[in-house]
């Protein structure tokens, strides 16, 4: 079954770490950007992170660069976020997803094509 | 980052009506403009990419048109089962932005 599966969620104090996985099956992980977007309770989407097929570009959102820092690895077909200095706006669901495409006779277009289930994070003390 | 702007950001309707969300580009996306439909607790799922081409699966009464920076979808005959949030994205270029979403209620 193609799927990307969060783990890591969970609870932390203001200033605290955590470190979200995201765990990619049935499809060619390292052919596929990946993303990181939060979703804070009651609110929109946002984008956090984008990382490359190859890992060898990263964006951040301006919300989190410098404290998130997002990784992938090949060999296990998994995707990382750790995330550092947290605050409480960081409370959010987090969604690890396929930066993919859609295949039509004669094109590709781009899209957000496969999503986790999301996994939640809170920070409060 | 290209800002992506919807409007309405919700509305109400009545099963039958017919329902349009429009979306705008802070500056030209072509036609890589994609939407989103969220059911509450659950995760986004692709719904049209390309602008107006509807992913596998998703009704007929969904379509989408635009191109350039205006764009909008259309629900011809609202069901009870669209209640959800939409998003508008653009895959022009990274980082691919949302729009703030337009919840559907009925």
């Amino acid at each position: 079954e193609v799927q990307v599966v969060e783990s890591g969620g969970g609870s932390v104090q203001p200033g605290g770490s955590l470190r979200l996985s995201c765990a990619a099956s049935g499809f060619t992980f390292k052919s596929y950007s990946m993303k990181w977007v939060r979703q804070a309770p009651g609110k929109g989407l946002e984008w956090i992170s984008w990382i490359s097929n190859s890992g060898s570009t990263i964006i951040y959102a301006d919300s989190v660069r410098g404290r998130f820092t997002v990784s992938r690895d090949i060999a296990r077909n998994s995707l990382f976020l750790r995330m550092t200095s947290l605050r409480a706006e960081d409370s959010a669901v987090y969604y690890c997803v396929r930066d993919g495409f859609v295949e039509t006779p004669g094109a590709t277009w781009p899209a957000l094509d496969l999503w986790g289930q999301g996994t939640m994070v809170t920070v409060s003390s | 980052d290209i800002q992506m702007t919807q409007s309405p950001s919700s509305l109400s309707a009545s099963v039958g009506d017919r329902v349009t969300i429009t979306c705008r580009a802070s500056q030209s996306v072509k036609n890589y403009l994609n939407w989103y439909q969220q059911k509450p607790g659950k995760a986004p799922k692709l719904l049209i990419y390309a602008a107006s081409s509807l992913q596998s699966g998703v009704p007929s009464r969904f379509s989408g048109s635009g191109s350039g920076t205006d764009f909008s979808l259309t629900i011809t005959s609202l069901q009870p089962e669209d209640c959800a949030t939409y998003y508008c994205q653009q895959a022009d270029s990274i980082p691919r932005t949302f729009g703030q979403g337009t919840k559907v209620e009925i």
